[in-house]
């Protein structure tokens, strides 16, 4: 079946600008990631969305940045007033989900944003 | 939180040689520990993964051990090929929860 996919896979914007950033997940995966890896970089957690619990937030970076998931399917990220240190490729991805459980996470394919 | 630790950072082998690299956590509710395969431009692949009641699991060519008492685990590579050069992440996880990522490590395999 399909993967996840996001939109756009690139992005250049000036900075100052806001960006949203778009994820769909894997048809019936309840949790879904965001993530940024930076060139040359690990991945750094952003956000993780569950159901309808409370969004685990803890990785936000600053409160330019936020992300919403309507009816627990797609998910956007959307960065104000970006700066120049926001470039970076952001990763999303999902899951299916268990309390206890553990379950692959798959990637998307990433969108490349570049702010200048 | 979470903090994985990656080394090295860089590794370069022959050939048909083994590879092996290590990562340590400091959760020790973490549970559940992936790694992933990333070639240049694309996303990261899952290549294999271990829960924390198990101290070791194999697929083939590639393994993974977990050490628990000494919070750290590695993946160990062998007969290595020129395909098997990409970067490669672990990450340490509490079940569904998010993944804490190590640095990276970029696997050169020399034909």
């Amino acid at each position: 079946g399909a993967g996840v996919s996001q939109s756009p896979s690139n992005k250049v914007t000036e900075k100052g600008k806001d960006v949203e950033l778009r994820c769909d997940p894997i048809s019936g995966h309840t949790a879904l990631y965001w993530y940024r890896q930076s060139l040359g970089q690990g991945l750094e957690f952003l956000i993780y969305f569950q159901g309808n619990s409370a969004p685990d937030k803890s990785g936000l970076p600053s409160d330019r940045f936020s992300a919403e998931r309507t009816g627990g399917s797609v998910s956007t990220l959307t960065i104000q007033r970006t700066q120049q240190e926001d470039s970076a490729v952001y990763l999303c991805a999902s899951s299916l989900w268990g309390r206890t459980s553990t379950y692959e996470q798959y990637f998307g394919p990433g969108t490349r944003l570049t702010v200048t | 939180g979470e903090n994985v630790e990656q080394h090295p950072s860089t590794l370069s082998v022959q050939e048909g040689d083994s590879a092996v690299i290590k990562c340590t956590y400091s959760d020790s509710a973490s549970n559940y520990f992936p790694w992933y395969k990333q070639e240049l431009g694309k996303r990261p692949q899952l290549i294999i993964d271990i829960r924390s009641n198990v101290g070791e699991k194999k697929d083939q060519r590639i393994a993974v051990t977990l050490n628990k008492t000494a919070k750290h685990f590695s993946l160990h590579i062998t007969e290595t090929q020129p395909e098997d050069s990409a970067v490669y992440f672990c990450a340490a996880r509490v079940n569904a929860g998010k993944s804490t990522f190590g640095d990276g490590t970029t696997l050169t395999v020399k034909p």
